[in-house]
């Protein structure tokens, strides 16, 4: 299958500050990334779409100016959430799908953010 | 919320014996997948069946779907202690490239 990276694996920051996280293909180009959210022992909730290129499409419930989310590039995009708090804290998954990979999404091993 | 459920929630076996594990979803599908997910890991892609499929194989992997029931199982024969992982089914909504998790199993095998 495609290979799809997350930098970093684990990130530890304080209350108030902003993390960001990125989500690379590294061997097919992306038109898609796909972000979701776990919590312990729960499942992957989707919390927003984002195309290259455009403007992302968050899920019900998401506050955008919380969760920025940038697509700049056909292998890169980042997740920025701003002004973190301990609530905050979870796994973030990324996937990726498009190109010559079709539709099938292709997913990151995921970001452990805990926020003190 | 459209998120599909998955039963049991938890399972503990034996080496050697099956486990089976199910999902209900709730909207019109194109597909179901399953996906295996070890602790504080990222998904792996099992299989994908098709909404005209009703049973697909894969090594020791068997799904069902019956999409009159908009219902999946898997079953993992011959269990390893290695199968030991949470298993979620994830569907996508129709004309949408979504996919949309089910609550998950936890499947533990002891050797």
């Amino acid at each position: 299958g495609a290979v799809v990276s997350q930098h970093p694996s684990r990130v530890i920051c304080k209350s108030g500050t902003s993390v960001k996280i990125e989500c690379r293909s590294l061997d097919f180009q992306a038109t898609t990334m796909f972000w979701y959210r776990q919590f312990p022992k729960k499942s992957l909730m989707l919390m927003a779409t984002s195309n290259e290129g455009s403007k992302a499409t968050y899920e019900q419930g998401v506050e955008k100016d919380k969760f920025l989310i940038n697509h700049a590039s056909l292998t890169l995009s980042t997740l920025t959430v701003t002004s973190a708090h301990p609530e905050d804290s979870s796994f973030y998954i990324c996937s990726a799908s498009g190109g010559a990979r079709g539709n099938e999404q292709f997913f990151g091993p995921g970001t452990r953010l805990t926020v003190l | 919320s459209q998120q599909g459920e998955e039963d049991p929630q938890a399972l503990s076996i034996q080496e050697g014996e099956n486990a089976t594990m199910n999902c209900s979803y709730k909207t019109s599908i194109n597909n179901l997948q399953w996906y295996r997910q070890n602790s504080g890991r990222g998904l792996v892609h099992l299989i994908l069946i098709r909404s005209n499929e009703r049973e697909k194989h894969s090594g020791r992997l068997r799904v069902t779907l019956d999409t009159s029931k908009k219902s999946s199982s898997l079953l993992i024969t011959a269990s390893r202690a290695a199968d030991t992982a949470s298993y979620f089914c994830a569907t996508d909504a129709e004309n949408t490239d979504k996919l949309i998790f089910g609550t998950g199993t936890r499947l533990q095998v002891f050797p």
